[in-house]
Protein backbone atom coordinates (compact mmCIF):
# COMPACT_ATOMS: atom_id res chain seq x y z
CA UNK A 1 0.00 0.00 0.00
CA UNK A 2 0.52 3.94 -0.11
CA UNK A 3 3.40 5.28 2.34
CA UNK A 4 4.47 8.78 2.56
CA UNK A 5 7.08 9.97 4.54
CA UNK A 6 7.80 13.35 5.74
CA UNK A 7 11.22 15.05 7.83
CA UNK A 8 10.22 15.38 11.67
CA UNK A 9 11.27 18.98 12.18
CA UNK A 10 11.67 22.56 10.51
CA UNK A 11 13.48 25.30 12.43
CA UNK A 12 13.23 28.81 10.30
CA UNK A 13 13.45 32.75 10.98
CA UNK A 14 10.56 34.58 10.49
CA UNK A 15 10.54 36.25 7.36
CA UNK A 16 12.55 33.52 5.60
CA UNK A 17 11.14 30.79 3.58
CA UNK A 18 10.34 27.16 4.56
CA UNK A 19 10.18 23.92 2.35
CA UNK A 20 8.75 21.27 3.85
CA UNK A 21 9.14 18.29 1.70
CA UNK A 22 7.32 14.68 1.35
CA UNK A 23 7.74 11.54 -0.64
CA UNK A 24 5.76 8.45 -1.14
CA UNK A 25 5.50 5.37 -2.96
CA UNK A 26 2.34 4.95 -5.07
CA UNK A 27 2.57 6.05 -8.64
CA UNK A 28 -0.94 6.18 -8.73
CA UNK A 29 -1.77 8.35 -6.15
CA UNK A 30 -4.14 11.28 -8.13
CA UNK A 31 -4.24 13.78 -5.59
CA UNK A 32 -1.52 15.03 -3.02
CA UNK A 33 -2.69 17.49 -0.38
CA UNK A 34 -1.04 19.59 2.54
CA UNK A 35 -3.09 20.02 5.84
CA UNK A 36 -1.87 22.14 8.77
CA UNK A 37 -2.93 21.37 11.80
CA UNK A 38 -2.14 23.94 15.19
CA UNK A 39 -2.20 22.21 18.70
CA UNK A 40 -4.60 20.78 20.10
CA UNK A 41 -6.78 21.74 16.89
CA UNK A 42 -8.30 19.56 13.69
CA UNK A 43 -6.48 19.55 10.26
CA UNK A 44 -6.72 22.78 8.27
CA UNK A 45 -6.76 22.13 4.04
CA UNK A 46 -4.30 24.41 2.71
CA UNK A 47 -3.72 23.56 -0.59
CA UNK A 48 -4.10 20.64 -3.36
CA UNK A 49 -2.42 19.15 -6.25
CA UNK A 50 -3.60 17.21 -9.44
CA UNK A 51 -0.69 14.15 -10.24
CA UNK A 52 -0.90 15.83 -13.62
CA UNK A 53 0.68 19.48 -12.74
CA UNK A 54 4.21 19.78 -11.91
CA UNK A 55 4.02 23.26 -9.79
CA UNK A 56 0.93 25.31 -7.92
CA UNK A 57 0.88 28.87 -6.73
CA UNK A 58 -1.47 30.01 -4.10
CA UNK A 59 -0.34 33.31 -2.40
CA UNK A 60 2.77 32.19 0.12
CA UNK A 61 2.32 28.91 -0.90
CA UNK A 62 4.73 26.91 -3.56
CA UNK A 63 4.05 23.26 -4.28
CA UNK A 64 5.89 21.54 -6.61
CA UNK A 65 5.84 17.24 -7.17
CA UNK A 66 8.41 15.53 -9.13
CA UNK A 67 6.31 12.03 -10.23
CA UNK A 68 9.75 10.75 -11.86
CA UNK A 69 11.01 10.87 -8.24
CA UNK A 70 7.86 10.94 -5.96
CA UNK A 71 8.43 13.76 -4.00
CA UNK A 72 6.16 16.90 -2.69
CA UNK A 73 7.10 19.84 -1.43
CA UNK A 74 5.59 23.16 0.22
CA UNK A 75 7.08 26.00 0.27
CA UNK A 76 6.23 28.68 2.34
CA UNK A 77 7.40 32.57 1.95
CA UNK A 78 8.11 35.11 4.27
CA UNK A 79 7.14 32.21 6.86
CA UNK A 80 5.55 34.07 10.18
CA UNK A 81 5.45 32.65 13.38
CA UNK A 82 1.58 31.97 13.00
CA UNK A 83 2.84 29.18 10.75
CA UNK A 84 4.43 27.29 13.71
CA UNK A 85 2.62 23.84 13.48
CA UNK A 86 3.05 20.58 12.23
CA UNK A 87 2.10 20.03 8.15
CA UNK A 88 0.76 16.97 6.95
CA UNK A 89 1.38 15.78 3.31
CA UNK A 90 -1.38 13.19 2.35
CA UNK A 91 -1.91 11.14 -1.11
CA UNK A 92 -5.38 9.77 -2.23
CA UNK A 93 -4.42 7.16 -3.95
CA UNK A 94 -7.98 6.39 -5.79
CA UNK A 95 -9.80 4.37 -3.42
CA UNK A 96 -11.25 7.40 -1.15
CA UNK A 97 -8.96 7.09 1.90
CA UNK A 98 -5.68 9.45 2.77
CA UNK A 99 -2.55 8.40 3.79
CA UNK A 100 -1.08 10.55 5.55
CA UNK A 101 3.14 11.23 6.62
CA UNK A 102 3.87 11.48 10.41
CA UNK A 103 3.57 15.27 9.93
CA UNK A 104 6.68 18.19 10.22
CA UNK A 105 6.41 20.42 13.15
CA UNK A 106 7.98 23.65 11.94
CA UNK A 107 9.02 26.01 14.69
CA UNK A 108 9.17 29.69 13.29
CA UNK A 109 11.41 32.02 15.61
CA UNK A 110 11.20 35.61 16.07
CA UNK B 1 -21.63 27.10 5.64
CA UNK B 2 -20.70 25.34 8.57
CA UNK B 3 -17.79 23.20 8.53
CA UNK B 4 -17.91 19.74 9.71
CA UNK B 5 -18.62 19.56 13.40
CA UNK B 6 -17.72 16.89 15.94
CA UNK B 7 -18.89 15.69 19.55
CA UNK B 8 -18.21 16.06 22.03
CA UNK B 9 -14.66 18.12 22.00
CA UNK B 10 -12.90 15.89 24.36
CA UNK B 11 -14.57 12.63 26.04
CA UNK B 12 -13.21 10.69 29.05
CA UNK B 13 -14.10 6.87 29.41
CA UNK B 14 -13.20 4.37 32.32
CA UNK B 15 -11.81 1.16 31.03
CA UNK B 16 -14.43 -1.64 29.74
CA UNK B 17 -17.06 1.79 29.09
CA UNK B 18 -18.73 2.76 25.62
CA UNK B 19 -17.59 5.64 23.58
CA UNK B 20 -19.89 7.40 21.09
CA UNK B 21 -18.29 10.31 18.59
CA UNK B 22 -20.62 12.21 16.68
CA UNK B 23 -20.01 13.75 13.61
CA UNK B 24 -22.19 15.97 11.16
CA UNK B 25 -20.59 16.60 7.53
CA UNK B 26 -20.47 20.12 5.89
CA UNK B 27 -23.70 20.80 4.33
CA UNK B 28 -24.05 18.83 0.79
CA UNK B 29 -21.45 16.48 1.71
CA UNK B 30 -22.87 12.46 1.54
CA UNK B 31 -19.60 11.09 1.98
CA UNK B 32 -17.75 10.76 5.81
CA UNK B 33 -14.71 9.35 6.70
CA UNK B 34 -13.10 8.72 10.18
CA UNK B 35 -9.28 8.74 11.17
CA UNK B 36 -7.55 8.26 14.21
CA UNK B 37 -4.71 10.12 15.23
CA UNK B 38 -2.00 8.71 18.02
CA UNK B 39 -0.22 10.92 20.26
CA UNK B 40 3.02 12.16 17.76
CA UNK B 41 1.45 9.84 14.83
CA UNK B 42 -0.29 11.32 11.62
CA UNK B 43 -3.57 10.19 11.02
CA UNK B 44 -4.66 7.12 9.90
CA UNK B 45 -7.43 5.66 8.00
CA UNK B 46 -10.13 4.16 9.70
CA UNK B 47 -13.31 3.73 7.73
CA UNK B 48 -15.06 5.44 4.82
CA UNK B 49 -18.89 6.01 4.71
CA UNK B 50 -21.97 7.15 2.81
CA UNK B 51 -25.41 7.36 4.02
CA UNK B 52 -26.66 4.07 5.38
CA UNK B 53 -23.53 2.65 3.48
CA UNK B 54 -19.75 1.42 4.75
CA UNK B 55 -17.78 1.98 1.94
CA UNK B 56 -14.28 0.86 3.03
CA UNK B 57 -13.82 -0.70 6.80
CA UNK B 58 -10.11 -1.59 5.87
CA UNK B 59 -8.96 0.31 8.69
CA UNK B 60 -10.85 -0.34 11.92
CA UNK B 61 -10.12 -2.81 14.54
CA UNK B 62 -11.94 -6.01 13.99
CA UNK B 63 -13.90 -6.05 17.25
CA UNK B 64 -15.14 -3.37 19.82
CA UNK B 65 -15.37 -1.00 16.82
CA UNK B 66 -18.42 0.22 14.52
CA UNK B 67 -19.51 2.96 12.54
CA UNK B 68 -22.81 3.90 11.01
CA UNK B 69 -23.88 7.07 8.86
CA UNK B 70 -27.62 6.42 9.02
CA UNK B 71 -30.18 8.51 6.74
CA UNK B 72 -30.82 10.89 9.11
CA UNK B 73 -28.47 12.69 11.34
CA UNK B 74 -24.98 12.60 12.12
CA UNK B 75 -22.36 9.58 11.76
CA UNK B 76 -21.56 7.69 14.75
CA UNK B 77 -18.15 6.14 15.93
CA UNK B 78 -18.25 3.88 18.47
CA UNK B 79 -16.32 2.38 20.88
CA UNK B 80 -17.10 -0.80 22.91
CA UNK B 81 -15.07 -2.10 26.27
CA UNK B 82 -12.43 1.10 25.71
CA UNK B 83 -8.90 0.60 26.61
CA UNK B 84 -6.19 2.59 27.55
CA UNK B 85 -4.67 2.30 24.34
CA UNK B 86 -8.20 3.64 22.64
CA UNK B 87 -6.92 7.33 23.78
CA UNK B 88 -6.38 9.23 20.97
CA UNK B 89 -7.60 12.36 18.54
CA UNK B 90 -10.41 10.97 16.42
CA UNK B 91 -11.03 12.99 13.17
CA UNK B 92 -13.79 12.94 10.92
CA UNK B 93 -13.67 14.29 7.74
CA UNK B 94 -16.60 15.05 4.68
CA UNK B 95 -16.41 14.98 1.16
CA UNK B 96 -18.83 16.02 -1.74
CA UNK B 97 -18.81 14.14 -5.02
CA UNK B 98 -16.80 16.63 -7.30
CA UNK B 99 -14.41 15.13 -9.07
CA UNK B 100 -12.89 18.64 -10.24
CA UNK B 101 -11.72 19.32 -6.51
CA UNK B 102 -10.66 15.25 -6.26
CA UNK B 103 -13.35 14.62 -3.48
CA UNK B 104 -11.19 16.87 -1.13
CA UNK B 105 -11.63 15.90 2.18
CA UNK B 106 -12.52 18.81 5.21
CA UNK B 107 -11.78 17.91 8.58
CA UNK B 108 -13.78 18.43 12.13
CA UNK B 109 -12.01 19.29 15.06
CA UNK B 110 -11.57 15.92 16.11
CA UNK B 111 -12.82 14.01 19.45
CA UNK B 112 -10.17 13.82 21.85
CA UNK B 113 -10.61 10.37 23.20
CA UNK B 114 -9.27 9.92 27.14
CA UNK B 115 -9.75 5.94 28.65
CA UNK B 116 -8.53 5.96 32.74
Amino acid sequence: GEDVEQSLFLSVREGDSSVINCTYTDSSSTYLYWYKQEPGAGLQLLTYIFSNMDMKQDQRLTVLLNKKDKHLSLRIADTQTGDSAIYFCAANTGFQKLVFGTGTRLLVSP
Amino acid sequence: NAGVMQNPRHLVRRRGQEARLRCSPMKGHSHVYWYRQLPEEGLKFMVYLQKENIIDESGMPKERFSAEFPKEGPSILRIQQVVRGDSAAYFCASSERDRSRGETQYFGPGTRLLVL
